[in-house]
This record gives structure tokens, C-alpha cells and sequence, in this order.
């Protein structure tokens, strides 16, 4: 069975704070594939990263990076001096296989930054 | 703009009826899904084609299906509407025919079709 947890259901933060986000997955393929997506209010869904599971190397762009661990199953997604137009919810999402199958969406994590 | 297109953007309609949203995958996307986005479950896969062919199914109720036409381009039919229904629907595409492999791939997500039953 293939499944991921975003524990984190609101998180509130000042901007400018850092704010990690938290994914977990759960999979019994050795090859499957990793994303975030950003849901603003507009509604729309916008693809972040996707990370394959040979690739454990960690990602920065610009102020947001991912840190991957197997070891955990976890893909937890760091967003440094937050704005606060990163006020959304943040999807993580799993793809289980190396064909272009579903995508399984975790529950969301809704994400405020105050002024 | 991730190349997916939806449409409607919005749709009222009463309980009962039945309903055709389409979707027209990214230019050489093979794969088109279909989601259902609602308050209480968030996001909900509920079918995907490949080249025209069903690949997977989630989990769709059996008063919807869908069917994706040789030109790519995808809808979803709802019918006999309920309440319940109400929810955000979206299309996302991927795999550009050639990919070595295809799961290496993000899927892009159209704007989505808000449906209102009544």
C-alpha cells in the first residue's frame, strides 16, 4: 500500500521565520518518486520538486529546500525567511513505480505567514 | 500556466443531473488524471488513461467515468448528481510520448473545474 502522512495540518508562522513542513511516506517499491506541490488561494496546483528515490541528495532553490531520508521514508520541506506569499497548502505527494502512474497526495499542510 | 486546460472554470448544477468536464492535456502529455479535490478528503485520485486506454482507477463512483479521445484530450461525466459531489475537480497531465521513463515525470495540474451542486 502506498501512502503519505503530513502530520502538520495548520501551521502559523511570523514571516521571516523558517518553517519546515513534514512528509512522510510509505511504499514497498524500491523505485517510486517524490513531489510538492503549492496550492495558493487562487486554488491552483503548483509542481515544486519531485525527488526519485536513487537520489537522496538534498535540494535548495532560492529560500526553499527539501531534505529526503530513506531511512525515515521522510520529505520534509524547509521554507527559510518566509513570505507572506507563501501562505498556502502544501501538498506531498508519492508515485510508487517507474512508470508514469497516480500520483498519491498526502492531506495537506495549510500554511499561514503573518505579517 | 502549466499548459493543462479546464474546462468549465465553474459549474452550478442541480442534484440529479449530469454534468461533462473536459480537459486538454500539455502538448505530447500521454497520461492525463483525474482528481477530486474536496474539503473533507483532499485530494482523491480518481482515474488516469494513457494514449486513450484506462490505466488506473481510485476511487471513482460508479455514476462517473471518463474517457480520454484520440486527440488526447479527456473527460470526465458525472451524472446523477448529488450533494455531495461538490468539489473542485481537477485534470493534470504527463509523460511526453518518448520519456525514457515515464515515472521521472511531474504531473502538471490544470486550473480546475469548481462544481456546485444544488
Amino acid at each position: 500500500a502506498q501512502k503519505v502522512t503530513q502530520a502538520q495540518t495548520e501551521i502559523s508562522v511570523v514571516e521571516k521565520e523558517d518553517v519546515t513542513l513534514d512528509c512522510v511516506y510509505e511504499t514497498r517499491d524500491t523505485t517510486y518518486y517524490l513531489f510538492w506541490y503549492k496550492q495558493p488561494p487562487s486554488g491552483e496546483l503548483v509542481f515544486l520538486i519531485r525527488r526519485n528515490s536513487f537520489d537522496e541528495q538534498n535540494e535548495i532553490s532560492g529560500r526553499y529546500s527539501w531534505n529526503f531520508q530513506k531511512s525515515t521514508s521522510s520529505f520534509n520541506f524547509t521554507i527559510t525567511a518566509s513570505q507572506v506569499v507563501d501562505s498556502a497548502v502544501y501538498f506531498c505527494a508519492l508515485r510508487a513505480g517507474n512508470r508514469d502512474d497516480k500520483i498519491i497526495f498526502g492531506k495537506g499542510t495549510r500554511l499561514h505567514i503573518l505579517p | 500556466d502549466s499548459g493543462v486546460t479546464q474546462t468549465p472554470k465553474h459549474l452550478i448544477t442541480a442534484t440529479g443531473q449530469r454534468v461533462t468536464l473536459r480537459c486538454s492535456p500539455r502538448s505530447g502529455d500521454l497520461s492525463v488524471y483525474w482528481y477530486q479535490q474536496s474539503l473533507d478528503q483532499g485530494l482523491q485520485f480518481l482515474i488516469q488513461y494513457y494514449n486513450g486506454e484506462e490505466r488506473a482507477k481510485g476511487n471513482i463512483l460508479e455514476r462517473f467515468s471518463a474517457q480520454q479521445f484520440p486527440d488526447l484530450h479527456s473527460e470526465l461525466n458525472l451524472s446523477s448528481l448529488e450533494l455531495g459531489d461538490s468539489a473542485l475537480y481537477f485534470c493534470a497531465s504527463s509523460a511526453v510520448a518518448g520519456s525514457v521513463s515515464y515515472g521521472n515525470t511531474e504531473a502538471f495540474f490544470g486550473q480546475g473545474t469548481r462544481l456546485t451542486v444544488v
